[in-house]
This record gives C-alpha cells, sequence and structure tokens, in this order.
C-alpha cells in the first residue's frame, strides 16, 4: 500500500466487455508493473515498464494492454479477449536504482 | 528461464512455536532476495530482504538466512503469533541490475491459538 493506490477494489465484467483497472503511485518511482494472482498461486507477470511512454510483455500478456502515459500512471486493460478474467490484479512499483517493488491493494476482478 | 521454489505450500504451527519458510532459486545472476507478507484481500507487503553479500539478517521475530553456494534462503519466524497467519512469498532479483522479480508460490501459515 503505501503511495500505490489501486481502483476499483472489486470490478465486473461482463462477456465480450473491455474493463481497465487503475494503478496510481507518488513514490516518483520509474518502473510499475502489473501481476495477476490466482486462488491459492503465486504472481504471474502481465505487463511491466521501465520508464513513461515504454513497457515491456510479461509472462501472461495475452489478452491485456497497458498504457504508460505519465510516470505515476499505469494502468491496465483487460480485453474480451482474454477468457479467464478472474483474477486479483496488483500492481507494483519500484524507484530507479531501487531493488524492492511495493505493491498496492489490488484489484478484484470478477465476471458476471 | 529464472525459477523460484518455494516450500512447504502450507504450513501449521501452535501459537509460540517457530516457522521456517525455504526457496532455492535458480538465477545465479540473483543477488536481491526480499520477502513478502500478504493478508487475506490485501496487497504483498515486503517484512524483510537480504542481500548477496549478507549470509543472515535478523529483525526482531524474523530472520532470513542466504546459501548463495547452494542458492537457498529461508525465512525463520520465532514465537509465532495468531495474527503471524498469512501467505508468505519469497522472491529473488538482480538487484539495481534488472527490473524483473521472480517470486515463489507462496506458503501459507496457520498459527493456532
Amino acid at each position: 500500500d503505501g503511495g500505490i493506490t489501486q481502483s476499483p477494489k472489486y470490478l465486473f465484467r461482463k462477456e465480450g466487455q473491455n474493463v481497465t483497472l487503475s494503478c496510481e503511485q507518488n513514490l516518483n518511482h520509474d518502473a510499475m508493473y502489473w501481476y495477476r494472482q490466482d486462488p491459492g498461486q503465486g504472481l504471474r507477470l502481465i505487463y511491466y515498464s521501465q520508464i513513461v511512454n515504454d513497457f515491456q510483455k510479461g509472462d501472461i500478456a495475452e489478452g491485456y494492454s497497458v498504457s504508460r502515459e505519465k510516470k505515476e500512471s499505469f494502468p491496465l486493460t483487460v480485453t474480451s479477449a482474454q477468457k479467464n478474467p478472474t483474477a486479483f490484479y496488483l500492481c507494483a512499483s519500484r524507484g530507479l536504482g531501487g531493488e524492492t517493488q511495493y505493491f498496492g491493494p489490488g484489484t478484484r476482478l470478477l465476471v458476471l | 528461464g529464472e525459477n523460484v521454489e518455494q516450500h512447504p505450500s502450507t504450513l501449521s504451527v501452535q501459537e509460540g512455536d517457530s516457522a521456517v519458510i525455504k526457496c532455492t532459486y535458480s538465477d545465479s545472476a540473483s543477488n536481491y532476495f526480499p520477502w513478502y507478507k500478504q493478508e487475506l484481500g490485501k496487497g504483498p507487503q515486503l517484512i524483510i530482504d537480504i542481500r548477496s553479500n549478507v549470509g543472515e539478517k535478523k529483525d526482531q521475530r524474523i530472520a532470513v538466512t542466504l546459501n548463495k553456494t547452494a542458492k537457498h534462503f529461508s525465512l525463520h519466524i520465532t514465537e509465532t503469533q495468531p495474527e503471524d497467519s498469512a501467505v508468505y512469498f519469497c522472491a529473488a532479483s538482480p538487484g539495481t541490475g534488472g527490473f524483473k522479480t521472480i517470486f515463489g508460490a507462496g506458503t501459507r501459515l496457520f498459527v493456532k491459538a
């Protein structure tokens, strides 16, 4: 938590709908990350961004998209191509020259 | 590719006992090893970390040990309390030399009162 906020806390998606999860940080961190966590499982990397206007795919990027237009913001869009989106989504950030990733409180995405 | 194995997946201890969680990493370039605690419905919180130039680090009831030769590191919690019940993740990263951190699958710790 700390300087990283995620909204909403809960999000419901209908079939065929794109939804966007918000992640904002006021830590002046350069790197930001999105992870997916399924029940009883570890963290899987979706996308990460080292600097503004640049981002790389993680291990499970299919069906997701991101943008990094501002240093403090890294929104994640779950597209209709993601057939099993129900999960807990975590955003994290890390400072330039730092080692530690700090996590936000998470967004739980559910499918109606 | 890089991998971090974490054991056990579930651990149940009596209040006041010690708990030990072990991790093994594969990437020789890893030199920074954080541990996170995740409570139900919340994001992971950093509880302690260790760097490769150190073999052991302690913070009150929590300690971490690192064996770089064997690529093993462990979390030790002494005098466990019910509020220690949570999921614990170990992780390995190349520190300031890279941006990706590899996480273990997590250990669910139950502390019985």
